[in-house]
């Protein structure tokens, strides 16, 4: 059983709707990311929380909004996206942001835009 | 500009036998590289990792080598099980403020009988 878990696992959605995707760790991490997947590509970094204060924005788009209301929550809110915005959405924890331990992974929300 | 690669998205062994998985990096300033594994449907899991100060490290059936002046890193699963049939993807970490993972593409490995 992971320590990250995410809902939904899956989400399809219009290009005008307004989405919520959550995201909760039970591993006493302080550091809280967010991953996109499309199709053969690699994971990519979108956003990095540490101890609730965003420390890195990796060019995204402003549809995308995130939100770390304490170190075990983290929110990605979705408005008018694209179809290209379909993807495999990713969140992770780790213990310490400064530190070489490894990301802990949920298993993702599915996307798809309509 | 992919800064990790892994060249092969494929690779498939015979159970039992040694299964070598191979990653390439671009960025000398790497202070990690991790190996996760991935089943359909779940999120990538961690594996084993190695410092950039390290060439070897070892865990069971699980070793990673890291070669700096080629800038080169495998891994090494002996003996494969079909259990070990996933697609794995080699990652690359930087430490700071934030560590930041930068994966390659994912090679999948299919274990046969």
């Amino acid at each position: 059983e992971t320590g990250v878990t995410q809902t939904p696992r899956h989400l399809v959605m219009g290009m005008t709707n307004k989405k919520s995707l959550k995201c909760e760790q039970h591993l006493g991490h302080n550091a809280m990311y967010w991953y996109k997947q499309s199709a053969k590509k690699p994971l990519e970094l979108m956003f990095v929380y540490n101890f609730k204060e965003q420390t890195e924005n990796n060019s995204v788009p402003s549809r995308f909004s995130p939100e770390c209301p304490n170190s075990s929550h983290l929110f990605l809110h979705l408005h008018t996206l694209q179809p290209e915005d379909s993807a495999l959405y990713l969140c992770a924890s780790s213990q310490d942001p400064r530190g070489g331990q490894p990301q802990h992974f949920g298993d993702g929300t599915r996307l798809s835009i309509l | 500009d992919q800064q990790v690669k892994q060249n092969s998205p494929s690779l498939s062994v015979q159970e039992g036998r040694i299964s070598i998985l191979n990653c390439d990096y671009t960025n000398s300033m790497f202070d990690y590289f991790l190996w996760y594994k991935k089943y359909p449907a779940e999120g990538p899991t961690f594996l084993i990792s190695i410092s950039s100060i390290k060439d070897k490290n070892e865990d069971g059936r699980f070793t990673v080598f890291l070669n700096k002046s080629a800038k080169h890193l495998s891994l090494h699963i002996v003996p494969s099980q079909p259990g070990d049939s996933a697609v794995y993807f080699c990652a690359a970490l930087t430490i700071g403020t934030a560590s930041k993972l930068t994966f390659g593409t994912g090679t999948r490995l299919q274990v046969t009988l």
